[in-house]
């Protein structure tokens, strides 16, 4: 089956940049995305990318994408205590979603 | 501007009763999905469905999990005779269904099993 792989977890200072990485198997997704997900809640949203991107940029947010190395990374500017959460990447269709275990951000003052 | 609504958000059950977890789309949003999610890892699809059809089951486990998307009324995942390994979060995500719309998550029912 298709595959998503994450490293699982990042710590960061208060106003650094965070870089959380992904790596899937899944070569006929036409988007990929990232979830934020906070303890005991459900997952937001955070941005998506079309495979035939390579780059997205969203506020603080940057997506980069290399689709030969079958690579996403999601890129936080100017990391904020809020940001601490665990971050999903997934890849899949619109049947499905495969999602990564996550990566827990912590931030640090 | 209701977003995916899940009900409830606990569930305690002890062995062999049945859980039923409910799912309301978000407005306009005709497709739903249900994924489970266990301690510590990340979440697996379930099933897929449309109004009055199950799409794609290929995640749901053989026995004892069924779902429903009838025409009126919220998506419906029923687990009969439960057991301990049932214990997860589980979650619904909705999309419009257009071509590779995202989906949208709910916040889940935590299922608890005594």
């Amino acid at each position: 089956g298709e595959d998503v792989e994450q490293s699982l977890f990042l710590s960061v200072r208060e106003g650094d940049s965070s870089v959380i990485n992904c790596t899937y198997t899944d070569s006929s997704s036409t988007y990929l995305y990232w979830y934020k997900q906070e303890p005991g809640a459900g997952l937001q949203l955070l941005t998506y990318i079309f495979s035939n991107m390579d780059m997205k940029q969203d506020q603080r947010l940057t997506v980069l994408l290399n689709k030969k190395d079958k690579h996403l990374s999601l890129r936080i500017a100017d990391t904020q205590t809020g940001d601490s959460a665990i971050y999903f990447c997934a890849s899949g269709s619109a049947r499905q979603l495969t999602f990564g275990s996550g990566t827990q951000l912590t931030v640090l003052p | 501007n209701a977003g995916v609504m899940q009900n409830p958000r606990h569930l305690v059950r002890r062995r062999g009763q049945e859980a039923r977890l409910r799912c309301s789309p978000m407005k306009g949003h005709s497709h739903v999905y249900w994924y489970r999610q266990l301690p510590e890892e990340g979440l697996k699809f379930m099933v897929y469905l449309q109004k009055e059809n199950i799409i794609d089951e290929s995640g749901m486990p053989k026995e004892r999990f069924s779902a429903e998307f009838p025409k009126e009324g919220p998506s419906i995942l029923r687990i009969q005779q439960v057991v301990r390994g049932d214990s997860a979060a589980y979650f619904c995500a909705s999309s419009p269904g257009q071509r590779e719309q995202p989906q949208h998550f709910g916040d889940g029912t935590r299922l608890s099993i005594l």
